[in-house]
């Protein structure tokens, strides 16, 4: 079962930042937080992961809480190109453990 | 990134036959690969994990004798839709495991099966 809880929608503004909340109060020590986004009719992409740590990449800047319940997904600059369903997932690191997707946010970018 | 590609992306099939799905590792060696199944406006579900060499193991409430899967090299996954029927149309998802110590996984680009 997913163990994260999000908004089901979002609308953003193009050119805005978006921010994407997540729950996950039930998360353990060595579980990563995880999110990938699946635009219509296509496979999940990956974007971004961590641990405890804030964490950015050329996609976007993940922000965790320092009791780790709850992280936001940051996308800087929002483009129409980002309308998609974002999911967070928490999951181990290493292993062949899988990926368990809840219902994910719909994020709408208006332009 | 990794790449993984699925095929076919589309597949149309009468009530009754069986479809292929493969997917491949094009450029690592995946020893797990996932499948999803996705229906319209749902998250993906996942049916069922492949290990390279031995059996999947499928979650509960999903058919194994319907859902067959085979992972019989390292860059190659197959789910076979047995005597599909059409509540079996789907988009079906592919995931492959690049490295157990990062954990990396790789999604295919999904296909969408329609049973007449």
């Amino acid at each position: 079962d997913a163990k994260t809880t999000q908004p089901p929608s979002m609308d953003c503004a193009e050119g805005r930042a978006a921010n994407l909340p997540c729950n996950h109060s039930t998360i353990s020590g060595n579980e990563y937080v995880y999110w990938y986004r699946q635009i219509h009719s296509q496979g999940p992409q990956y974007i971004i992961h961590g641990l405890k740590n804030n964490e950015t990449n050329e996609m976007a800047s993940l922000i965790i809480t320092e009791d780790r319940k709850s992280s936001t997904l940051i996308l800087p600059h929002a483009t129409l190109r980002d309308t998609a369903v974002y999911y967070c997932i928490v999951r181990l690191l290493q292993g062949a453990q899988k990926l368990v997707f809840g219902q994910g946010t719909r994020l709408t970018i208006n332009p | 990134g990794a790449v993984v590609s699925q095929h076919p992306s589309r597949v149309i099939c009468k009530s009754g036959t069986s479809v292929k799905i493969e997917c491949r590792s094009l450029d690592f060696q995946a020893t797990t690969m996932f499948w999803y199944r996705q229906f319209p406006k749902q998250s993906l579900m996942l049916m069922a994990t492949s290990n390279e060499g031995s059996k999947a193991t499928y979650e509960q409430g999903v058919e194994k004798d319907k859902f067959l899967i085979n992972h019989a090299s390292l860059t190659l996954s197959t789910l076979t839709v047995t005597s599909a029927h059409p509540e079996d149309s789907s988009f079906y998802i592919c995931s492959a495991l690049k490295a157990l110590n990062t954990g990396e996984l790789f999604f295919g680009e999904g296909s969408r099966l329609t049973v007449l």
